[in-house]
This record gives C-alpha cells, sequence and structure tokens, in this order.
C-alpha cells in the first residue's frame, strides 16, 4: 500500500524556537495532505488541510501564524511550530489522499515534539 | 458540525468471546463512516469502510442511519486484535474522528 513517512519522529526544542516536521509521500502524489495533533489518550484532532500549490485551510481555534504550513510539491507538506511553547508539546500526524480516489488516506508515524 | 462519538475508551474481551465497539455520529448530510485500527507503535491504517460493505480481519460494520450509528462487530475476538479502535466521519475530504477505543484481548 501507500507509505507516508513524517520526520523527525521525536524531537525536543527548546521554549521560543521553532521546529519543522516533514511529511513525504514515497509512492504516490498527494493533492492534498493533513496535519492532525493528539495529546496523550486524546482523538486526533483535525488541524489544517494542505493542498499542492496553495494555501492550506486551518480549523477554526488553530492559529495558523504558529502553525505555519507548506505544500510545496506533491510528496511533501511541512508543518512548522513558531515560537514553540510547553503547551505545544504533542504527537503530529499527517495524513495524505491519493488524488482522485475519493476518501483514501494514508497516514503517517506521527512525530512526538517537546518543547521543554 | 459533524460529531463522532465513541462511549467506551477501554473494552476487555477473552479471547473467542464477541466484540463489539459502539460509534456515533452526528451530520446532517450524507455520511461515509470508516474504521480505523491502530496496533502498538504502528500508525494508524484504514480497518473498513461502510461504502465497502467487506468484511477485513473478521470485523464488519453496518451504517445504521437511523440510529446514526456504525458499530463495529467481530465474533469471535482473537488476541492480535488488541489494538486502538477508531471511528471516523468523512465530510468531504475531512475525516473527523472519534475518542477512540482501546481493546484488549485476554488469552
Amino acid at each position: 500500500g501507500a507509505v507516508v513517512s513524517q520526520h523527525p519522529s521525536r524531537v525536543i526544542c527548546k521554549s521560543g524556537t521553532s521546529v519543522k516536521i516533514e511529511c513525504r509521500s514515497l509512492d504516490f502524489q498527494a493533492t492534498t495532505m493533513f496535519w492532525y495533533r493528539q495529546f496523550p489518550k486524546q482523538s486526533l484532532m483535525l488541524m489544517a488541510t494542505s493542498n499542492e500549490g496553495s494555501k492550506a485551510t486551518y480549523e477554526q481555534g488553530v492559529e495558523k501564524d504558529k502553525f505555519l504550513i507548506n505544500h510545496a510539491s506533491l510528496t511533501l507538506s511541512t508543518l512548522t511550530v513558531t515560537s514553540a511553547h510547553p503547551e505545544d508539546s504533542s504527537f503530529y500526524i499527517c495524513s495524505a489522499m491519493i488524488g482522485g480516489s475519493g476518501n483514501t488516506i494514508y497516514f503517517g508515524e506521527g512525530s512526538w515534539l517537546t518543547v521543554v | 458540525a459533524q460529531r463522532v462519538t465513541q462511549p467506551e475508551k477501554l473494552l476487555s474481551v477473552f479471547k473467542g468471546a464477541p466484540v463489539e465497539l459502539k460509534c456515533n455520529y452526528s451530520y446532517s448530510g450524507s455520511p461515509e463512516l470508516f474504521w480505523y485500527v491502530q496496533y502498538s507503535r504502528q500508525r494508524l491504517q484504514l480497518l473498513l469502510r461502510h461504502i465497502s460493505r467487506e468484511s477485513i480481519k473478521g470485523f464488519t460494520a453496518d451504517l445504521n442511519k437511523g440510529e446514526t450509528s456504525f458499530h463495529l462487530k467481530k465474533p469471535f475476538a482473537q488476541e492480535e486484535d488488541s489494538a486502538m479502535y477508531y471511528c471516523a466521519l468523512g465530510t468531504g475530504n475531512k475525516l473527523t474522528f472519534g475518542g477512540g477505543t482501546r481493546v484488549l484481548v485476554k488469552p
């Protein structure tokens, strides 16, 4: 099946710095990618929908200036957490949809972010 | 707004026993429902979708629009079914997830 890879799988950063998480579709082109956030023992919360070549669509309550999303190619989307704070510590998951396949969505393995 | 509810956070059953994971949704449009599974240390993966009406790994789920439910069932649970299960509602390109149910199948 299709593979979505996230990097890094774990990252620790200092408060006030920025950190970038990459999401790649390894063997298919993804016109649409999604970024989720998951707190411990809680469900996945959709943060934003990222379309190649256009601005991301953010869900209500998600600060777009804090969570910068770039989808520069059909195989790569990045999430940059700017001026990170400890409350941004979470598990971030991306997923990618194969174009024209309805809702066939493949998930990355997730990235643990710890802000100290 | 769409919403997905999984009332049970944890289901513990013995091997060979039936297991049913409940899922209820609220959505004013025509729903597309999914079950995703996450095994230990693995990524989330699609288990089944209601439009396929198929059985995967012995699991089935029937969409009941009258009760707005999409419960997941398996008549005889196996130890390898121990995992986290998420019900999801698809609207357009988006997926809205329920809170998840952890299934523990004891030997």
